[in-house]
């Protein structure tokens, strides 16, 4: 199975500022790669697909690259609620695969 | 508004059998693939199984293949998760989410399902 492996496991950043999170692949997914956010006791909330299209209603400050195995996630002029936890997932291969998640927390 | 509520979850013997529901509602139920996917804190997110917006086709990970089973009422707009053989390893948070063009799009907030003698 193709295995996401999310770094860095925590990163602390301070609001204002931006923030970059990877998601490796050990096999190409091409461009077939979603990032979600997810906080406490809620369900995940899908942010980008197409490894680069934000998802309706996502703000303009999320942005996201990459193909083929590096992926990255960026957040910029990081807002109060965007401190939450974001994983990656595939779906290129099977089985569906997720990333072991990076928790954004407050600087 | 679409809504994907999950329900079913409660504490079970190691063993027995437990079945999910979700229901949907606020878009065409129909017309779109429901997957099942877990979350625990110590693997994460796993995704279980998908089916097709008719019912056709069904895909399984390995590790519940032969164990769960999914299944649909699009007359009821609802879909479910059939769990038998129950381990202690299956207690978990299960959520069913949309599928559109094999994007997770909409997830329902989960269920709770706890193995335990």
């Amino acid at each position: 199975e193709t295995v996401l492996t999310q770094s860095p496991a925590t990163l602390s950043v301070s609001p204002g500022e931006s923030a970059t999170l990877s998601c490796r692949a050990s096999q190409s997914v091409s461009s077939n790669l979603v990032w979600y956010q997810q906080k406490p006791g809620q369900a995940p909330r899908l942010l980008i697909y197409g490894a680069s299209t934000r998802a309706s209603g996502i703000p303009a400050r999320f942005s996201g690259s990459g193909s083929g195995t590096e992926f990255t996630l960026t957040i910029s002029s990081l807002q109060s609620e965007d401190f939450a936890f974001y994983f990656c997932q595939q779906y290129n291969n099977w089985p569906r695969t997720f990333g072991q998640g990076t928790k954004l927390e407050i600087k | 508004q679409v809504h994907l509520v999950e329900s079913g979850g409660g504490v079970v013997q190691p063993g027995r059998s437990l079945r999910l529901s979700c229901a949907a509602s606020g878009f065409t139920f129909s017309r779109h693939g429901m997957h099942w996917v877990r979350q625990t804190p110590g693997k994460g997110l796993e995704w279980l199984t998908l089916i097709w917006f008719d019912g056709s086709n069904k895909y399984y990970a390995d590790s519940v293949k032969g164990r769960f089973t999914i299944s649909r009422d699009n007359s009821k707009d609802t879909l479910f998760l059939e769990m038998n053989s129950l381990r202690a390893e299956d207690t978990a948070v299960y959520f069913c989410a949309r599928d559109r063009a094999a994007v997770l799009d909409i997830w329902g907030q989960g269920t709770l399902v706890t193995v335990s003698s």
